[in-house]
């Protein structure tokens, strides 16, 4: 079992181009988790998708970002118009189920750049 | 809202036992997992605690007081490679699939 994949490791935007970040679940989970990370801080939440649903995107500022799940393929978390502020390590997580005893399973991040 | 306390460093020597504690404020709480990251890298679930009490696994155990929004992750027989950053992270009933993390700690080992 390859675990979460996510690619790229990392990615150098300009400033106004857009980043397309990807995220394979580990084989049998159907929920899917994406948390940004600054340096010296926690996991911050931005959204919570099943295949083809978003379940919550609370934490996702509603403009310029964008998730989805869909049927065939990877998660997509899709950054428009990237800015500096949106440097940061972009965590995927998947698990069989909602609820913190299934123990989210990590990938390994995608560390994004704006330049 | 929801807020998490949790050192920022502790260190220790190999060999020895070191506690991290976490004290939560959460409406609806769920559980409280605990999650280990190093150097930046994948975090790495460790455990999780729903009802009052202590969960061992292995060298780490993790305990919960639900009365008290506290809890901590207990690290035994330290060795080098369990230098790391340490998360402890809430669940909410309302909000399942979400989890609130901490600001973690670091747990530096030294020889």
């Amino acid at each position: 079992n390859a675990g979460v994949m996510q690619n790229p490791r990392h990615l150098v935007r300009r400033r106004g181009q857009e980043a397309r970040l990807r995220c394979s679940p580990m084989k049998g989970h159907s929920h899917v988790y994406w948390y940004r990370q600054l340096p010296e801080e926690g996991l911050k939440f931005m959204v919570y998708l099943q295949k083809e649903n978003i379940i919550d995107e609370s934490g996702m500022p509603k403009e310029r970002f964008s998730a989805e799940f869909p049927k065939e393929g990877p998660s997509i978390l899709r950054i428009q118009q990237v800015v500096r502020g949106d440097s940061a390590a972009y965590f995927c997580a998947s698990s069989p189920g909602s609820g913190g005893e299934y123990g989210y399973t990590f990938g390994s991040g995608t560390r994004l750049t704006v330049v | 809202g929801q807020s998490l306390e949790q050192p920022s460093e502790v260190t220790a020597v190999e060999g020895a036992i070191v506690q991290i504690n976490c004290t939560y404020q959460t409406s609806g709480f769920y559980g409280l997992s605990w999650y280990q990251q190093h150097d930046g890298g994948a975090p790495t679930f460790l455990s999780y605690n729903a009802l009052d009490g202590l969960e061992e696994t292995g060298r780490f155990s993790s305990f919960l007081s639900r009365s008290d929004s506290y809890g901590y992750l207990l690290l035994q027989e330290l060795q080098m490679k369990d230098s790391a950053s340490y998360f402890c992270a809430v669940s909410r009933g309302s909000t399942l699939g979400r989890l609130y993390f901490g600001r973690g700690t670091q747990l530096t080992v030294w020889p």
